[in-house]
């Protein structure tokens, strides 16, 4: 157990709905990141938060949008889905989020089925 | 641009046997940091062994050792005395900072098998 918690576990949903997915980091973890799993597209890095501030954004669409609390948990929302969004989305936290020694803990991942 | 490069899809290893599994990689970084991870068939990702770009000696955790040739840019995670539970997808991992800040990149991953 990575001490990083997501809910839900899996999630199903028809095309063009919106849906949230949550994430705890572990304890003392300042920074939270979103990746996205899927078949063809492998392991992509959508988007980091360090503190409750975006610090770094990858692959994520226009249609996603994430943000962190001031508890430090975030949210990863997912409007206007698409078929192509089914996917494992997994969070990870790190201490600090910077610095290349920096490594991160995954939480066990939301699986969405987009039908 | 980073990327991470693991040529073999699917890999099959006799239990007890030592198995490596391939990365290679490419930055313009200095400094950058090198993780394995582990995806077993339940899907979480399972974080291994971790080696920086300066470090002078190979990282080893336990049955897991890093075969680290910076001049190459090959980081190969060695499995030593492979067991059943190590079937799983590994993946190699990158950290360095782009135009984009932080960044983490993954590379496709390997299957690994392992045979009784």
């Amino acid at each position: 157990d990575s001490g990083v918690t997501q809910t839900p576990k899996h999630l199903i949903t028809a095309t063009g709905q919106r849906v949230t997915l949550r994430c705890s980091p572990r304890s003392g973890d300042l920074s939270v990141y979103w990746y996205q799993q899927s078949l063809d597209q492998g392991l992509q890095f959508l988007i980091q938060y360090y503190n409750g501030e975006e610090r770094a954004k990858g692959n994520i669409l226009e249609r996603f949008s994430a943000q962190q609390f001031p508890d430090l948990h975030s949210e990863l929302n997912l409007s206007s889905l698409e078929l192509g969004d089914s996917a494992l989305y997994f969070c990870a936290s790190s201490v600090e989020g910077f610095g290349d020694r920096e490594t991160q803990y995954f939480g066990p991942g939301t699986r969405l089925l987009v039908l | 641009a980073q990327k991470i490069t693991q040529t073999q899809p699917g890999m099959f290893v006799q239990e007890k046997e030592a198995v490596t599994l391939d990365c290679t990689y490419d930055t313009s970084d200095p400094s950058y940091g090198l993780f394995w991870y582990k995806q077993p068939s339940s899907g979480e990702m399972i974080f291994l062994i971790y080696q920086g770009s300066y470090d002078q000696q190979n990282a080893t955790e336990g049955r897991y050792s890093l075969n680290f040739q910076k001049a190459r840019k090959s980081a190969n995670l060695v499995i030593s005395a492979s067991q059943l539970g190590d079937s799983a997808m590994y993946f190699c991992a990158m950290r360095g900072v782009d135009n984009y800040g932080q960044n983490f990149v993954f590379g496709p991953g390997t299957r690994l098998s392992v045979l009784p």
